[in-house]
């Protein structure tokens, strides 16, 4: 079993809509939880940095962490073709070593 | 926000020559920086991880003789692939981070050996 399991997607969703991408995970020991957007070919832009459980808001971009489940989420409102992408999950125990997902490649059209 | 560079961004070689890529945090100094390789269509996985004026700590599979890192500075971190082969083509990426906080990642660089 992978420590992070995240669905490859594709995802194709219109314009506007509600984007929800999820990871699980098995190591409880994770505390740090980080969402990056991967253009083709660039480097990842991280998006949201949460530390333990609870929610954070930024823009049109939610993060959720449940460590009761060890799951975690990220919410994009208002969709937009400009946020097709490949989103990638990540997590550490000590804000250091970061365990990525496979990431989830998205696509918005018009 | 921080912003962190790599050079080349795309490289070509022939097989057994020895490619060197630097990475370089442009407004902060970093006190750790990290190297990764991605293979088309998978994740980021950590080859090393190195700390200014310290030896890299490589991760379990990745040879250190073959990626050597240097971190000479708190600004600039370099990555050489020696007698590179075929199956070392891949994108590789850096990223830097202060006092344990986030990272931040460089553009990458594909490497392509013939």
């Amino acid at each position: 079993q992978k420590e992070v399991e995240q669905d490859p997607g594709p995802l194709s969703v219109p314009e506007g809509a509600i984007v929800s991408l999820n990871c699980t995970y098995s190591n409880s020991a994770f505390q740090y939880f980080m969402w990056y957007r991967q253009y083709s070919r660039k480097g990842p832009e991280l998006l949201m940095y949460t530390y333990s459980s609870g929610n954070k808001e930024d823009g049109r971009f939610t993060a959720q962490v449940d460590k009761s489940s060890k799951y975690i989420s990220l919410f994009i409102r208002d969709s937009q073709p400009s946020d097709s992408a490949t989103y990638l999950c990540a997590m550490s125990e000590r804000s250091d070593k970061l365990i990525f997902g496979t990431g989830t490649r998205l696509q918005v059209f018009p | 926000g921080a912003v962190v560079s790599q050079h080349p961004s795309w490289v070509i070689c022939k097989s057994g020559t020895s490619v060197k890529i630097e990475c370089r945090s442009l407004d902060f100094q970093a006190t750790t920086m990290f190297w990764y390789r991605q293979f088309p269509k998978q994740s980021l996985m950590l080859m090393a991880t190195s700390n200014e004026g310290s030896k890299a700590t490589y991760e379990q599979g990745v040879e250190k003789d073959k990626f050597l890192i240097n971190h000479a500075s708190l600004t600039l971190s370099t990555l050489t692939v020696t007698s590179a082969h075929p199956e070392d083509s891949s994108f590789y990426i850096c990223s830097a981070s202060l006092k344990g906080k986030e990272q931040f990642f460089g553009p990458g660089t594909r490497l392509t050996v013939l």
